[in-house]
Formats: structure tokens, sequence, C-alpha cells
């Protein structure tokens, strides 16, 4: 069964820390990989991933994917309180035809002033 | 270009009643996905749709759970004779057709509706 699996579960820094999320997947027919940003309502689109090694960027947040070794990174540096947030990991589902998401359970991050 | 949206955002049913959550899609986007997302877990794909026709609807529970996307208006999620284990949130997202006449991997995500049964 496919499964995307985030680590860790929550997390609590201050302002100014560089933190690092994890997401491992086992997805079938793998295409590509999505991190998505919740705060209290819709999950808000951060990057997605389809080739290995290729850091994607975006001001203080990236992103890398390593198709090897089945996972892949979102970092976000010098946080601020406004990162606070549930961090998302998801990827399509292998059925052809379908484009399902299949979500890990997310990292909740605390930015703490 | 206005984003996907939901309503109603809250909606608060008694056990045995119905439950219609709606769902307009970004402009141009032809495919929806409702998910559901209970307290403190991730979010759980229900149903794909595109107009008038259901593609996937592997999540979705087989008893009292429908979906629709007709052809004019919104894509309608119905929960029938709701119970205190649907109190959720559910979420819908929408993306252009991609390669291939299917959707794409990038979906954009509506508000939510909070479903709460007393």
């Amino acid at each position: 069964e496919d499964k995307v699996v985030q680590s860790p579960l929550s997390l609590v820094v201050h302002e100014g820390d560089t933190v690092t999320l994890n997401c491992s997947y086992e997805v079938t027919n793998f295409r590509s990989l999505l991190w998505y940003k919740q705060e209290k309502k819709a999950p808000t689109f951060l990057f997605m991933l389809t080739s290995s090694g290729i850091e994607k960027k975006s001001g203080r947040l990236s992103s890398i994917l390593d198709k090897k070794e089945l996972f892949s990174i979102l970092n976000i540096t010098a946080t601020q309180t406004g990162d606070s947030a549930i961090y998302l990991c998801a990827s399509p589902g292998a059925t052809s035809g379908t484009y399902k998401y299949i979500f890990g359970t997310g990292t909740r991050l605390k930015v703490l002033a | 270009n206005a984003g996907v949206m939901q309503n109603p955002r809250h909606l608060v049913r008694r056990r045995g009643q119905e439950a219609r959550l709606r769902c307009s899609p970004m402009k141009g986007h032809s495919h929806v996905y409702w998910y559901r997302q209970l307290p403190e877990e991730g979010l759980k794909f229900m149903v794909y749709l595109q107009k008038e026709n259901i593609i996937d609807e592997s999540g979705m529970p087989k008893e009292r759970f429908s979906a629709e996307f007709p052809k004019e208006g919104p894509s309608i999620l119905r929960i029938q004779q709701v119970v205190r284990g649907d109190s959720a949130a559910y979420f819908c997202a929408s993306s252009p057709i991609g390669i291939g006449g299917g959707g794409t991997d990038t979906q954009y995500f509506g508000p939510g509706t909070r479903l709460t049964v007393l």
C-alpha cells in the first residue's frame, strides 16, 4: 500500500532558527512529491518535486528530493512566527488515471518569538 | 482570479440529518477532488471527479456518502444520516486538465467546510 510518512510530528523552535522537515514515501510508479503549508484554512501549495537532487527555492524555504532513498526535506531558514503552521507532504497515488494525493500526517511547526 | 470556493465554511447538523457541502473549482479547472481531515490526522482522499463523471471514489465510504460534479454548478458532497464520526474538515481541491486529459499533479485547495455533528 502506498504511504507517505512525515517527521517529526511536531516541532517548537525560536525565531531565527533553521528547521528541516522530513518526508519519506513508498509510492508505486512515483511521479511527484508536493509540499503544502496549512494554517487555519486551505493548504497552500509550496513546491512540487519530480527530479532528484534539484533544489526548489522560494525565499527562506527550500526543498529537495532524493528518489534513490525515497525522501524529501523541506528547509526553512531564519524562521519567523508566521511560519507556524502544519506542513504537509503528499504524493499522487499510483493508480493509472487517478490523481488522488496520499498525504502524510503533517509536521506541526510552532515558532516562538 | 478567485481560488477554490467552498460553502458553507461551517456546518452543524444533528445526528440523522443530511449534510451538503459545495465546492466551486478555480476558473478553468475541470477536475475536483474531495479530502477529509479528521482531528489530529492528515488529509485522506475521498473522491475524484471530472464534469459529470466520477473517476475514482475509492476513498469514499460505501454508504451514506455521495458526490457529484454536474455540467453546470458546483461539485456537491452529500452525507446522509450523519453520525458523530462524520465530524471533520472536508476539503475540496481542483486542478486543470493535464497532459493526456487527466488532472495535473498540482492541486489547489479550498478553505474547507468544518462539519460538526451534534
